[in-house]
């Protein structure tokens, strides 16, 4: 089955600084989309990517559909402790309806 | 509800015992997925439905496992005959237009 390659697997950072993850695919792919997860709960959608090159934000998230469609970041600015949580991207290939998802980058917010 | 809906929230049962949760997704998405996450790990794909086109069982880790979905609607996801290893959260996601919205989940645990 296709792979999604999410890193960096976790995350330690001063609150305010910036954060970075991404996710690489070994195949081409339709849709991108950035979820975070909360202990206990189900994850929640943040961002929505539909085209390559397409670059969206969501308050202080941002993330991009790269050109080859095989990758997605999600940038997190000034992180503050709320933004604590699991990452996960998820993907749609050009083919089949099956999302695969990336194995979550832990995030800890130091306040 | 607005949101996708899952029961029970938690279940305990016995090794061998069958069990069944539930799924009431979001109203007017025919897309149905359910996912299974195992602690601290990503999410494997179990099946699922679109409209009343025959589902994608790919995902199924074995023949204990089946999942129905009435009337386009709720859906049910079955084990049968439980092993240690089933236990896990079991995540419902419904969808329309490439996004994914997900319950809260059910966390099984196998004695």
């Amino acid at each position: 089955g296709q792979q999604l390659n999410q890193s960096p697997q976790s995350m330690f950072i001063q609150e305010g600084e910036d954060v970075s993850m991404n996710c690489t695919s070994s195949s081409i792919f339709n849709t991108w989309l950035w979820y975070k997860q909360d202990p206990g709960e189900g994850p929640v959608l943040l961002i929505a990517l539909y085209k390559a090159g397409e670059l969206t934000s969501n308050g202080r998230l941002t993330a991009q559909f790269g050109i080859t469609r095989k990758d997605s970041f999600l940038n997190i600015s000034a992180s503050i402790p709320s933004d604590v949580g699991i990452y996960f991207c998820a993907g749609l290939p050009n083919t089949g309806n099956q999302f695969y998802f990336g194995t979550g980058t832990s995030l800890t917010v130091i306040p | 509800g607005a949101g996708v809906s899952q029961s029970p929230s938690n279940k305990v049962t016995e090794k061998g015992k069958d069990v069944e949760l539930r799924c009431d997704p979001i109203s007017g998405h025919t897309a149905l997925y359910w996912y299974r996450q195992s602690l601290g790990q990503g999410l494997e794909f179990l099946i699922y439905f679109q409209g009343n086109s025959a589902p994608d069982k790919s995902g199924l880790p074995s023949d204990r496992f089946s999942a129905e979905r009435t009337g386009g609607s709720v859906s049910t996801l079955t084990i049968q005959r439980t092993q240690q290893e089933d236990s896990a959260v079991y995540l419902c996601a419904s969808s329309v237009v490439g996004e994914l919205f997900f319950g809260e989940g059910s966390r099984l645990t196998v004695l």
